[in-house]
């Protein structure tokens, strides 16, 4: 059964540096998201991602956070300059149909540690 | 603003015991309501949706608008069933979940 994958399991930075989080959604799936959680808090949206553009994003979300689907197949999110606050599990999902009933499958999450 | 509240943090019971995994929720307009799982060390996994009206694994979930809660339930509990369980609310055309908190699940032999 396909499955979204994410690249790195566990990624350590220096605050201030940039990171790029991977994500390789299910082949024919068309809409793409970005989740966090922060240790001990809940799963929060980040953004969506349809039609090779943003179709919604949190307050999370901002000018230090971007997405890119640049080769047909990676999903990817980047933080510019990370901070302390942005250690979380970061979770890839992506969906097939529209239509809020069909199915988000997510990624076994990418562990960022900021130091 | 949407909103999901799962009030235990930690359930603990025993095989072959019920459960009932509590969620609330707040929302101006018609939500859809989903329960995912998470097993130890593996990934968010849909358990089961209030549209499908199933029952996945033993387990079902019924939608009280009145009450705008979506518990979930099973009657009689295994010990394969010990993991984190979260219930979300899907609000907008793109589908994005707002969670809640999560409960612990922990059956014991």
């Amino acid at each position: 059964e396909p499955e979204v994958t994410q690249t790195p399991s566990h990624q350590v930075t220096q605050m201030g540096q940039e990171v790029i989080l991977r994500c390789v959604p299910i082949s024919n799936h068309l809409y793409f998201y970005w989740y966090r959680q922060i240790l001990g808090q809940k799963v929060e949206f980040l953004v969506s991602f349809y039609n090779n553009e943003i179709s919604e994003k949190s307050e999370i979300f901002d000018d230090q956070f971007s997405v890119e689907r640049p080769d047909g197949s990676n999903f990817t999110l980047k933080i510019r300059s990370t901070k302390l606050e942005d250690s979380a599990m970061y979770f890839c999902a992506s969906r097939d149909l529209a239509g809020i009933t069909d199915t988000q499958y997510f990624g076994p999450g990418t562990r960022l540690t900021v130091l | 603003a949407q909103r999901v509240t799962q009030p235990e943090k930690l359930l603990s019971v025993f095989k072959g015991a019920p459960v009932e995994l509590k969620c609330n929720y707040s929302y101006s307009g018609s939500p859809e309501l989903f329960w995912y799982v998470q097993y130890s060390r593996q990934r968010l996994q849909l358990l089961l949706r209030h549209i499908s009206r199933e029952s996945i694994k033993g387990f079902t979930a019924d939608l009280n608008k009145g009450e705008t809660s979506f518990h979930l339930k099973k009657p009689f509990a295994q010990e394969e069933d010990s993991a984190m369980y979260y219930c979300a609310l899907s609000n907008s055309g793109y589908s994005t979940l707002t969670f809640g908190k999560g409960t612990m699940l922990l059956v014991s032999p």
